[in-house]
């Protein structure tokens, strides 16, 4: 089955950027959206297709996808973006939804 | 403003059955999909199920497939995740999460509050 891998923490000094990466076969090729969910909170949307904000979701939110690897930034890093950041896809191979391993972000 | 609101969850034995709500507002286009997704504590999101708003397709993630069923009622705007044969493994924080349309690339953009399942003798 695909699976999409991402390193399980990162920490960031507040203000610094943090980098998130998703890694999975050939995900260039497939639209990535990526979830921000807090602890005993529901996921939130905060990037689509790749590199698209959802309305109310700040510009130091941006994604990038290309051939192995999508990422993540969050720039500016504030108390606030502390939590947990999930990437996911559609495996058109065997029609299912994919979730990343997940990663949580540590603010300093 | 899209709403999803989830009922239903609770303990149940190794084995017995459970049935999930989520209550729908605000969109009532019946292009839109529902998905299912849960996260056994302390560990990930794990995709369950989508169904078409219109019922006419539904998936399932091979872990649950042949044991849950999801289903909808239009006019209540309402869909349901039909849990039977439930495991421990079933554990989790259940949500339902909406696309907004019919394409399978779309986003997850709408999620639940979610509601947990505890399968435990």
């Amino acid at each position: 089955s695909y699976a999409l891998t991402q390193p399980p923490s990162v920490s960031v000094a507040p203000g610094q950027t943090a980098r998130i990466t998703c890694g999975g076969n050939n995900i260039g090729g497939t639209s990535l959206h990526w979830y921000q969910q807090k602890p005993g909170q529901a996921p939130v949307l905060v990037v689509y297709d790749d590199s698209d904000r959802p309305s109310g979701i700040p510009e130091r939110f941006a994604g990038s996808n290309s051939w192995n690897t999508a990422t993540l930034t969050i720039s500016r890093v504030e108390a606030g973006d502390e939590a947990d950041y999930y990437c996911q896809v559609w495996d058109s191979s065997t029609d299912h939804f994919v979730f990343g391993t997940g990663t949580t972000v540590t603010v300093l | 403003q899209v709403q999803l609101v989830q009922s239903g969850g609770g303990v149940v034995q190794p084995g017995g059955s459970l049935r999930l709500s989520c209550a729908a507002s605000a969109f009532t286009s019946i292009t839109y999909g529902v998905h299912w997704v849960r996260q056994a504590p302390g560990k990930g999101l794990e995709w369950v199920a989508l169904i078409r708003f219109a019922g006419d397709e539904d998936i399932y993630a091979d872990s649950v497939k042949g044991r849950f069923t999801v289903s909808r009622d239009i006019p209540r705007n309402t869909l349901f995740l039909q849990m039977n044969s439930l495991r421990p493994e079933d554990t989790a924080v259940y949500y339902c999460a909406k696309v907004p349309g019919s394409h399978r690339s779309n986003p997850f953009d709408h999620w639940g509050q979610g509601t947990l399942v505890t399968v435990s003798s």
